[in-house]
């Protein structure tokens, strides 16, 4: 099956923890995107990758970093210095090329105790 | 920044009945994107349309495009109870690189059986 995943569902995590969110992706895609979601707001971008090595700041990148070592993995690491992080996260891949709808994981809900 | 604002935020129907979802943005774009989020799940691709094309019909959707008013519809014709979601706009602007997104803030659709 093509896909992507994220990994774990539910997450919690205790004050002044750094954590970190799987996004594992097979299908072949260049790109690749973490999202935040707020109750009852829309998706806010974290931090994005169109290329292997290369990743980019989204509109809200303060407190969290990544890395894209591997064409499949683009892990997002949420650290103490995210003043809010309960939140639901979402990461995506697209091809790459312009002008191309995105595939969303089925994401994962961070709770901060 | 959100670029898309969705009208209504929130619209109760009857299983049978439309669905018009109305969304604003503020940039010249390259396209404009609908996605649809069942609770506590990701976003699901429903319809792109480029920007310069003005309707495009899949199965029961239909979605124009005014680029003169920045604006677009998504229209669900006979709905049904499975189409209870939030459905989101999404536009890629013309000046970002690759396909990156802006998420507006969603409308949440109830279709009562």
């Amino acid at each position: 099956d093509g896909g992507i995943t994220q990994s774990p569902k539910y997450l919690f995590r205790k004050e002044g923890q750094n954590v970190t969110l799987s996004c594992e992706q097979n299908l072949n895609h260049d790109a690749m995107y973490w999202y935040r979601q707020d109750p009852g707001q829309g998706l806010r971008l974290i931090y994005y990758s169109q290329i292997v090595n290369d990743f980019q700041k989204g509109d809200i990148a303060e407190g969290y970093s990544v890395s894209r070592e591997k064409k499949e993995s683009f892990p997002l690491t949420v650290t103490s210095a995210q003043k809010n992080p309960t939140a639901f996260y979402l990461c995506a891949s697209s091809t790459g090329l312009y002008h191309n709808e995105q595939f969303f994981g089925p994401g994962t809900r961070l709770t901060v105790l | 920044s959100q670029q898309g604002e969705e009208d209504p935020q929130a619209l109760s129907i009857q299983e049978g009945e439309n669905a018009t979802m109305n969304c604003s943005y503020k940039t010249s774009i390259n396209n404009l994107q609908w996605y649809r989020q069942n609770s506590g799940r990701g976003l699901v691709h429903l319809i792109l349309i480029r920007s310069n094309e003005r309707e495009k019909h899949s199965g029961r959707l239909r979605v124009t495009l005014d680029t003169s008013k920045k604006s677009s519809s998504l229209l669900i014709t006979a709905s049904r109870a499975a189409d209870t979601a939030s459905y989101f706009c999404a536009t890629d602007a013309e000046e970002t690189s690759g396909s990156r997104l802006t998420f507006g803030e969603g409308t949440q659709l109830t279709v009562n059986p």
